[in-house]
């Protein structure tokens, strides 16, 4: 099945700096890629997505950027504020499938 | 406002009982999905369902068995119950398959087992 990585799995910034979280994954048929942020002992929330159709999203302070040939994300999120301290998943799903498979996740901390 | 509904929030289970997870949307979608997390596997898919049909299961043991009595409903039914078991289970809904919209998530309930 589909194996998602994401690195690093743990990030320390300052408030106002910029992070860039990446994700690869294995299986050339995946192509849809949500991303969710869960703070502790909360549900996951919806943030971002992109399709395998694309290269580039932009929401806000989130931009997410999509390589098909070499099966790579990466998130990159600027202006960082405290709020934004979560554990960050990509995930990816494949078409006909009603499955996501999610990587392990990234921990960012913004200190104030 | 919670438009997913999972209940209980907390459930302490002895070893070899049996438990039902409630999950319960509000949200008008026809697919829904269980997710289990735990310290050993961060988020691991369980099952989908659409329209109240199975259709994808990755969950390797028949302990776990979901129950869909309404369209808006997928509870999670766990027998034997076992300390591995213990996680947090997420149940998630979507208006059609996962690939058109991402599916949105429950609280979860946090399972343990003495």
């Amino acid at each position: 099945g589909e194996q998602v990585e994401q690195l690093p799995s743990s990030l320390i910034v300052q408030e106002g700096a910029s992070v860039l979280i990446n994700c690869s994954y294995t299986d050339s048929a995946s192509v849809y890629f949500p991303w969710y942020k869960q703070e502790p002992g909360k549900r996951l929330q919806f943030i971002i997505d992109i399709r395998s159709n694309m290269e580039r999203k932009q929401t806000q302070r989130l931009t997410l950027l999509f390589d098909k040939k070499t099966k790579h994300l990466s998130l990159h999120i600027t202006a960082t504020q405290p709020g934004d301290s979560a554990i960050y998943f990509c995930s990816a799903s494949m078409a006909n499938y009603n499955v996501l498979y999610f990587g392990s996740g990234t921990k960012l901390t913004v200190e104030p | 406002d919670p438009k997913i509904i999972q209940k209980p929030k907390y459930l302490v289970a002895v070893t070899g009982s049996e438990k039902i997870l409630i999950c319960e949307q509000y949200l008008g979608h026809n697919a829904m999905y269980w997710y289990r997390q735990s310290a050993k596997k961060p988020l691991e898919f369980m099952f989908s369902y659409s329209y109240q049909k199975l259709m994808d299961n990755q969950t390797a043991s028949s302990r776990f068995q979901p129950q869909s009595s309404k369209k808006n409903h997928l509870d999670l039914q766990i027998t034997a119950l076992k300390p591995d078991d213990s996680a947090t289970y997420f149940c998630a809904s979507s208006q059609q398959g996962i690939n058109n919209q991402a599916p949105l998530f429950g609280e979860g309930t946090r399972l343990s087992v003495l």
